[in-house]
């Protein structure tokens, strides 16, 4: 069974610009969640989708937003770029059957903001 | 709100040796989940073990083991016989019944010396 991908792997952007980073989650996951990772805070919970539903959502501002698909892929968006932004950015499915349940983590998108 | 701390930043030791990575967690729910996940150079999150909180048996699974006490909030993970290719950042996590919300430690890098 193919893992969690995630497009693109690195990207690199500029201050004041948009971005949108891409997650397809394992065959018959249907919650994916995100997750930033940055030196300084460490691993840090965005938010997580279920059925194209904003399920959980974790303390960040409102320039992070996303969606999911019919499909379960989901797409998170970083709007008007700051220099702090540059980060791992980390999506983890699961099957969501209610409880016990283990993400699984894809690779990442790196992404620098100049 | 959940907490977990791994106080070890950094551990290095030689090929051959155990090694213990710790993790403390607080929470006031009474059903909980905790994770430890690797991370290599790579980036991508590997799940390593799933534990609930009404399940205080310690687990064994080859080279890796690990001790759960509730009455320390306590989720040890010993590796036994260290080998060069355990080196990695390792991360404790800590979610709810249902598991789509991880809270992380800082991670504890761990370096393996041939």
């Amino acid at each position: 069974k193919a893992g969690v991908t995630q497009t693109p792997r690195y990207l690199i952007k500029t201050r004041g610009q948009q971005v949108t980073l891409s997650c397809s989650p394992i065959s018959g996951h249907r919650s994916v969640s995100w997750y930033q990772q940055t030196p300084g805070q460490g691993l840090q919970f965005l938010f997580e989708y279920f059925s194209e539903t904003q399920r959980n959502k974790g303390n960040f501002p409102g320039r992070f937003s996303g969606r999911q698909f019919s499909n379960s892929r989901s797409e998170m968006n970083v709007s008007t770029l700051e220099l702090g932004d540059s980060a791992l950015y980390l999506c983890a499915s699961s099957t969501d059957r209610g409880l016990k349940e283990t993400q699984y983590f894809g690779p990442g998108t790196r992404l620098l903001v100049l | 709100a959940q907490k977990v701390t791994q106080a070890q930043t950094e551990i290095s030791v030689v090929e051959k040796e155990d090694v213990t990575l710790d993790c403390v967690y607080e929470t006031r729910d009474t059903t909980y989940y905790l994770f430890w996940y690797k991370q290599p150079p790579s980036g991508e999150l590997v799940f390593l073990i799933r534990r609930n909180s009404f399940d205080e048996q310690n687990e064994i699974s080859g080279r890796y083991s690990w001790n759960f006490q509730k009455s320390t909030s306590s989720f040890n993970f010993t590796i036994t016989a260290s080998q060069v290719v355990d080196s990695a950042v390792y991360f404790c996590a800590l979610s709810d019944i249902y598991g789509n919300k991880l809270v992380f430690g800082a991670g504890t890098i761990l370096r393996v010396k041939s």
